[in-house]
């Protein structure tokens, strides 16, 4: 079955703290993309990261940086140096590119940045 | 460009109606999609389409229907409006179908069914 699994339904984090999300996937298809979003409450969703199931190296977009282990199927989300603004819901995403491109996400994290 | 634009903002049913719900692109992309978040959930996707003409299921496709007549627009159709389908619906554009790519969302409309 193809999945995206997020386990933690809420953190809370200091400020300035980094802070790393879970994202842990299941696929049989050899060729696929992790994508990390994410949405404030005004409700838009933003994209933020991705990975290419076959890219040698781990992702990384400024503050943002997609920890990725493909053996364990795992593809976390470190927010280095955590702002305020941070707080919001964080949602994986998985495209398979042998599947017709089909994008599924997980259920979502809802991080607080505390000041 | 308008990017990916969604029509209506808001939309109020009563159970049985139909209606369709808007999504154009104007950055040529080939890639569309339609999901529905429900309340504290993420993102199901419910239709999507590689391109004009070719359109494909998702995970919660009943109930839905879906056509790509042009690469600019993919409405979402509900034939018979039920509760359960209140959400807020999520339209998307990406430019590949392989290769790097970054999802363009719309602003969503909130679908409330009486």
């Amino acid at each position: 079955a193809q999945k995206i699994t997020q386990t933690q339904p809420g953190m809370f984090v200091q400020e300035k703290e980094a802070v790393t999300l879970d994202c842990t996937y299941d696929t049989s298809d050899p060729s696929y993309g992790l994508f990390w979003y994410k949405q404030p409450s005004s409700g838009e969703m933003i994209f933020l990261i991705y990975q290419g199931s076959y890219d040698q190296q781990n992702a990384t977009e400024g503050r943002y940086s997609l920890n990725f282990q493909k053996a364990r199927k795992s593809a976390n989300l470190v927010i280095s140096a955590s702002q305020l603004g941070d707080s919001a819901m964080y949602f994986c995403a998985m495209i398979l590119y042998s599947s017709a491109s089909k994008i599924i996400f997980g259920s979502g994290t809802r991080l607080s940045i505390r000041p | 460009n308008a990017g990916v634009t969604q029509t209506p903002k808001f939309q109020v049913l009563k159970t049985g109606q139909s209606m369709t719900l808007q999504c154009a692109q104007d950055m040529n992309h080939e890639y569309m999609s339609w999901y529905r978040q429900d309340p504290g959930m993420g993102l199901r996707l419910i239709h999507y389409s590689v391109g004009a003409g070719i359109t494909d299921q998702g995970e919660v496709p009943n109930g839905y229907n879906v056509s790509r007549s042009t690469t600019e627009d993919f409405p979402l159709r509900l034939l018979s409006a039920a509760p359960s389908q209140t959400s807020v619906y999520f339209c998307a554009s990406t430019p590949r179908v392989t290769g790097q790519e970054t999802q363009y969302f719309g602003p969503g409309t909130r679908l409330l069914v009486l």
